[in-house]
């Protein structure tokens, strides 16, 4: 069973930087295609990054040269490198198991999140 | 950037009712859609994927249509479970999500 736990989140002023990271015992994170996404407070979801299975990298604009996704294999752990905060990036934090029929991504499996406050 | 946009945003109803929610993108998606149904405080549980595919466990009131710009999703009857806030989200060329549609107790 896919079991994907986050941590790395807190309390952030504008401007500095913090770590995610996801991990899942079952080696999820090593194998499959893998997403972070975001819902501000009492907003909707946002698609953040992804990584494929061949470490390619995608961003949405609104993190793109600040944010950067990762993994590393040999401790099965997704993470999210978030630099330069903003107060618009407070927000839960989840990753999610990426499935590909034909297209990337629908996404399966998801953590409990992680929340990230972006205040001062 | 593919804009997605569902309808209606709120939408109240009642136990054993038919409920669509209506997810409708800004360019042809062809059937990369998925449907995530999403409870108070906790994270997002994936219903149906490629427009009509039902995920394994989902109950079968649980059912999505379309292609191209236009989808939906249904529950056939609803059950006190349902009640809840759903997203729709598209993979044809990036990742969206729609802004979601919360069915409350009528």
């Amino acid at each position: 069973e896919v079991q994907l736990v986050e941590s790395g989140g807190g309390l952030i002023q504008p401007g500095g930087s913090l770590r995610l990271s996801c991990v899942d015992s079952g080696f999820t994170v090593r194998n499959n295609y893998m997403s972070w996404v975001r819902q501000a407070p009492g907003k909707g979801l946002e698609w953040v990054s992804l990584i494929k299975t061949d470490d390619g990298t995608y961003y949405a604009d609104s993190v793109k040269g600040r944010f950067t996704i990762s993994r590393d294999n040999s401790k099965n752990t997704l993470y999210l490198q978030m630099n330069s905060l903003r107060v618009e990036d407070t927000a839960v934090y989840y990753c999610a198991r990426g499935l590909s029929g034909g297209r990337c991504c629908h996404f399966d499996s998801w953590g409990q999140g992680t929340v990230v406050t972006v205040s001062s | 950037d593919i804009q997605m946009t569902q309808s209606p945003s709120t939408l109240s109803a009642s136990v054993g009712d038919r409920v669509t929610i209506t997810c409708r993108a800004s360019q042809s998606i062809v059937t990369w859609l998925a449907w995530y149904q999403q409870k108070s405080g906790k994270a997002p549980k994936l219903l149906i994927y490629e427009a009509s595919s039902l995920e394994s466990g989902v109950p079968s009131r649980f059912s999505g249509s379309g292609s191209g710009t236009e989808f939906t999703l249904t529950i056939s009857s609803l059950q006190p479970d349902d009640f809840a806030t759903y997203y729709c989200q598209q993979y044809n060329s990036f990742w969206t999500f729609g802004q979601g549609t919360k069915v409350e107790i009528k």
